[in-house]
């Protein structure tokens, strides 16, 4: 089976600081990384994504990168706050079709 | 475009019963996608359709699940019976990418279901 595997299940980051989710999957057919945002109660958001020939991304505070040959990505959120605290899905679509697989979710919570 | 908008926002029934939820996708978008959500197994994909078509239902847990999309702007997911194990959020969500443009899924709220 497919997967994607995604670190940490928490984090706990000071205000200001860097947030860094890291991620990693087993199957060389991906072709497109999304990650999502997650407030209580809604639904996944798409935030920011990567295809595999890119390796870094950045829209505002937030940054992807992705190692190819180590088959990991990752998100950065510089300068955290407290309104980033959600649950972040790190995500991969199949090149042979268009099923997503997510992973397990890092729960962040930015104190003020 | 009012978004992904599924159908009820709670729902709460009785083991045994007949569970439907309902969704509408963005116009225009040819994918819709069922998931749920548990805090034990995260999000799994249970069916997705293109252009209507049921493609992949690999992820339907057992026969008392069934996913339609009569046309391009409704799709019902629906359990008989439900057991309280069917217990999670179910989200609907469509996308409107292309094998060379991907674009992400845009997720409905979704739909809280407690089987009692």
């Amino acid at each position: 089976q497919q997967q994607v595997k995604q670190s940490p299940q928490s984090l706990i980051v000071q205000k200001g600081g860097i947030s860094i989710i890291n991620c990693a999957y087993e199957n060389t057919a991906f072709d497109y990384f999304p990650w999502y945002q997650q407030f209580p109660g809604k639904g996944p958001a798409l935030l920011i994504a990567i295809r595999p020939d890119v390796s870094e991304k950045k829209e505002g505070r937030f940054t992807i990168s992705f190692n190819k040959s180590a088959k990991q990505f990752s998100l950065h959120i510089m300068d955290s706050q407290p309104g980033d605290s959600a649950t972040y899905f790190c995500a991969a679509r199949g090149s042979g079709g268009f099923k997503t697989i997510f992973g397990a979710g890092t729960r962040l919570f930015v104190k003020a | 475009d009012a978004g992904v908008i599924q159908s009820p926002r709670h729902e709460v029934t009785e083991m045994g019963q007949e569970v439907t939820l309902r969704c509408k996708p963005i116009s225009g978008h040819d994918y819709l996608f069922w998931y749920r959500q548990t805090m034990m197994r995260g999000l799994e994909l249970l069916i997705y359709f293109n252009n209507n078509v049921p493609i992949d239902d690999s992820g339907m847990p057992e026969d008392r699940f069934s996913a339609k999309m009569p046309n391009a702007s409704f799709s019902t997911l629906k359990i008989q019976p439900s057991e309280p194990r069917d217990s999670a959020v179910y989200f609907c969500a469509s996308s409107g990418e292309t094998a060379s443009l991907p674009r992400g899924y845009t997720f409905g709220s979704g739909t809280r279901l407690t089987v009692v």
